[in-house]
Formats: C-alpha cells, sequence, structure tokens
C-alpha cells in the first residue's frame, strides 16, 4: 500500500532552467494538493488539483509555475526559468475526497545554482 | 485572517517530561486543526487532529486541547522520547479564497523538539 511518491527527490536547476516535479497520489485519492516549504518555515498551499481540472491555484505565483494532473499519471508541477529564490522543498498531497485529510509524500527538494 | 501562529520555535524537552506546543489563529470559519510531524528529510505525517466542538482529544502520548473562545490550540507530548524528536505544526483547515469548494490547510511556522536523554 504505497504512499504518495514523489520524484525526484533531490533536484538540481542552473537559473534559467526548467524543472519538473512529479507526484502519484495514494491509490484511491483523486485529490492532489502541492505545498512549498521554504527552511524554518511551514508549508505554503500552491495548488490542488483533481483530474484533469484546477480547482485552486490562489498560492500558485502567476508567472513561470504550472500544474497538471493529467487522467493517465502522475500529477506534475512545472517551473520554468527557474531562479535562486524558487530553491525550496516541494511537497504533493492527496485525499480521498475533499474533507479527507491528507497525506504527504517525501518531497522533492529543489536547488537553483 | 488566515495566519496561523505557533510557538516557541524550539522546545528541549528531558526524556520522561511534557512537551507543550501552542498555536493561535485568526479565522473563525476554520473547522478542522491537524497536527503533523515531520522527521529530517521526510514529508509531514499527521499525527492527531481535532474539530471546534470538541475541548480535548487523546491518542496514546499525544493530546490536543482546544479552546475556542480564545482561539487556541495545544499538542501535548506525555512521557517524551529521544524519539519524539522532530519538527512539529499546527495547521488549520478554512474554505479557500480561489476556489468554490476547495479547502486549504494553514500551516504554523514549526516548533523543531529536542528530547534530550
Amino acid at each position: 500500500n504505497a504512499g504518495v511518491m514523489q520524484n525526484p527527490r533531490h533536484l538540481v536547476r542552473r537559473r534559467g532552467q526548467e524543472a519538473r516535479l512529479r507526484c502519484s497520489p495514494m491509490k484511491g485519492h483523486s485529490h492532489v494538493y502541492w505545498y512549498r516549504q521554504l527552511p524554518e518555515e511551514g508549508l505554503k498551499f500552491m495548488v490542488y488539483l483533481q483530474k484533469e481540472n484546477i480547482i485552486d491555484e490562489s498560492g500558485m505565483p502567476k508567472e513561470r509555475f504550472s500544474a497538471e494532473f493529467p487522467k493517465e499519471g502522475p500529477s506534475i508541477l512545472r517551473i520554468q526559468q527557474v531562479v535562486r529564490g524558487d530553491s525550496a522543498a516541494y511537497f504533493c498531497a492527496s485525499s480521498q475526497a475533499v474533507l479527507s485529510p491528507l497525506h504527504f509524500g517525501n518531497g522533492t527538494r529543489l536547488t537553483v545554482t | 485572517q488566515q495566519q496561523v501562529k505557533q510557538s516557541p520555535q524550539s522546545l528541549i524537552v528531558q526524556k520522561g517530561g511534557i512537551s507543550i506546543i501552542n498555536c493561535a489563529y485568526e479565522n473563525t470559519a476554520f473547522d478542522y486543526f491537524p497536527w503533523y510531524q515531520q522527521f529530517p528529510g521526510k514529508g509531514p505525517a499527521l499525527l492527531i487532529a481535532i474539530r471546534p466542538d470538541v475541548s480535548e482529544k487523546k491518542e496514546g502520548r499525544f493530546t490536543i486541547s482546544f479552546n475556542k473562545s480564545a482561539k487556541q490550540f495545544s499538542l501535548h507530548i506525555m512521557d517524551s522520547q529521544p524519539g519524539d524528536s522532530a519538527t512539529y505544526f499546527c495547521a488549520a483547515r478554512g474554505v479557500a479564497r480561489g476556489g468554490a469548494g476547495s479547502y486549504q490547510l494553514t500551516f504554523g511556522k514549526g516548533t523543531k523538539l529536542s528530547v534530550i536523554p
């Protein structure tokens, strides 16, 4: 009974490159959330998706960031033209229903050099 | 309105002692208050949660106390063990600003707990 799977665990990108972070929710979960964690900070909500739909992207920066959750395959968080300030841990969580508890993956730690 | 304030930032407790972490919120529409435990290099794991119609919830050595009128809630870890050393986050769930039927968890900034032998 696998939990939320995120890959890669660590990702290093140079400024200006693209970063793609993948998340496979727990089996039976159709709700996916992305959170960002900066050092010494709590988790900040970015986006909430259901299959093929973005439900709430109020926490996403307006530019360079996008997310998708296709009918088949993992959810993808894409960051274009990365800058040093994008360096953070990005966590994906999934839930079975809207009001069900969130289960988090182990995160992707993005470092921009 | 969406903030959750957590204290202390760090906490050192002797083995066998009681660890207490406090959180305060402003938004009276929050309807669910979970606590998460995070070990280095891992994702947050749900520890225990409470709803505002209950004043206390206990699961093993972990207890949440909830004071609705003061808009405060706290986590108590009884008989703290070195294996409890981790970062603890409180959170509160409310209706999201950006999407109909969408709920968001707002997290505190975390408390780094160290339990010394």
